[in-house]
C-alpha cells in the first residue's frame, strides 16, 4: 500500500503562485496523478508524472522526484476559480494498476 | 462529449432501507471504479471492475454492500440495509487502464443521506 501526505489547507492571493506538495511512501512506484475537485463536484484529471522532472500544462505544472518520494503541483497566476481541493494519487507496481488517493489539499484563493 | 453518468444525484433514505446507485461508464473504457468520499476519510476505493469482472472489493463492507456490472453500460452499487454512517458522496469513475496515462473520468456522484 501507500502512505500519501498532503497539507490539509492552503490559502493564496489572486495572481500569485502556489505550490502544493505531496509526499508518498510506496512499495514500488508506477505513476503519480493530480486531480482537481471543486466543492460539490467530481474530481477531474490535471496531470500525470511517471518520470522525474517537471510537466507543464498552461498555468499548472507538476513536478516529480522518485528518489525523494515527492511531488508538487504549481499553480501560477492564481484565479478565484482555482479555489478547490487538489488530490494527489499514487500508483504502485502491484498488479492492480490502480492509484491510491491522498486526502487532498483545500486551496482558498482570495482577492 | 462522452461522460460518466450516475443516478440518482441525491438520495435521502431511512436507516434500514435498500439503496441502489447506478452508473453508466464511458463507452470503450475497460475499468469501472466505485468510490466513497467523506470529510473524515477522503476518497476511498470501494470496488472496481475490469472488462466487467470484479477485481477488488476489499474496500467494501461485504455484509451490506454489493457491486455488480450486469453489462458494459451499467454498474450498480447496492447497500442493504443502509445505516447513517453510509452517508457520503458515492462516485463512479471509468478509465482505459493500460492506456497511455490511465486517468480516471469521474461521474457527478450520488449524495446519499441515511437518516
Amino acid at each position: 500500500g501507500q502512505n500519501i501526505d498532503q497539507p490539509t489547507e492552503m490559502t493564496a492571493t489572486e495572481g500569485a503562485i502556489v505550490q502544493i506538495n505531496c509526499t508518498y511512501q510506496t512499495s514500488g512506484f508506477n505513476g503519480l496523478f493530480w486531480y482537481q475537485q471543486h466543492a460539490g463536484e467530481a474530481p477531474t484529471f490535471l496531470s500525470y508524472n511517471v518520470l522525474d522532472g517537471l510537466e507543464e500544462k498552461g498555468r499548472f505544472s507538476s513536478f516529480l522526484s522518485r528518489s525523494k518520494g515527492y511531488s508538487y503541483l504549481l499553480l501560477k497566476e492564481l484565479q478565484m476559480k482555482d479555489s478547490a481541493s487538489y488530490l494527489c494519487a499514487v500508483r504502485d507496481q502491484g498488479g492492480s494498476y490502480i492509484p491510491t488517493f491522498g486526502r487532498g489539499t483545500s486551496l482558498i484563493v482570495h482577492p | 462529449d462522452a461522460r460518466v453518468t450516475q443516478t440518482p444525484r441525491h438520495k435521502v433514505t431511512e436507516m434500514g432501507q435498500e439503496v441502489t446507485m447506478r452508473c453508466q461508464p464511458i463507452l470503450g473504457h475497460n475499468t469501472v471504479f466505485w468510490y466513497r468520499q467523506t470529510m473524515m476519510q477522503g476518497l476511498e476505493l470501494l470496488a472496481y471492475f475490469r472488462n466487467r469482472a470484479p477485481l477488488d472489493d476489499s474496500g467494501m463492507p461485504k455484509d451490506r454492500f454489493s457491486a455488480e456490472m450486469p453489462d458494459a453500460t451499467l454498474a450498480t452499487l447496492k447497500i442493504q440495509p443502509s445505516e447513517p454512517r453510509d452517508s457520503a458522496v458515492y462516485f463512479c469513475a471509468s478509465g482505459l487502464v493500460f492506456g497511455a496515462i490511465d486517468e480516471q473520468f469521474f461521474g457527478p456522484g450520488t449524495r446519499l443521506t441515511v437518516l
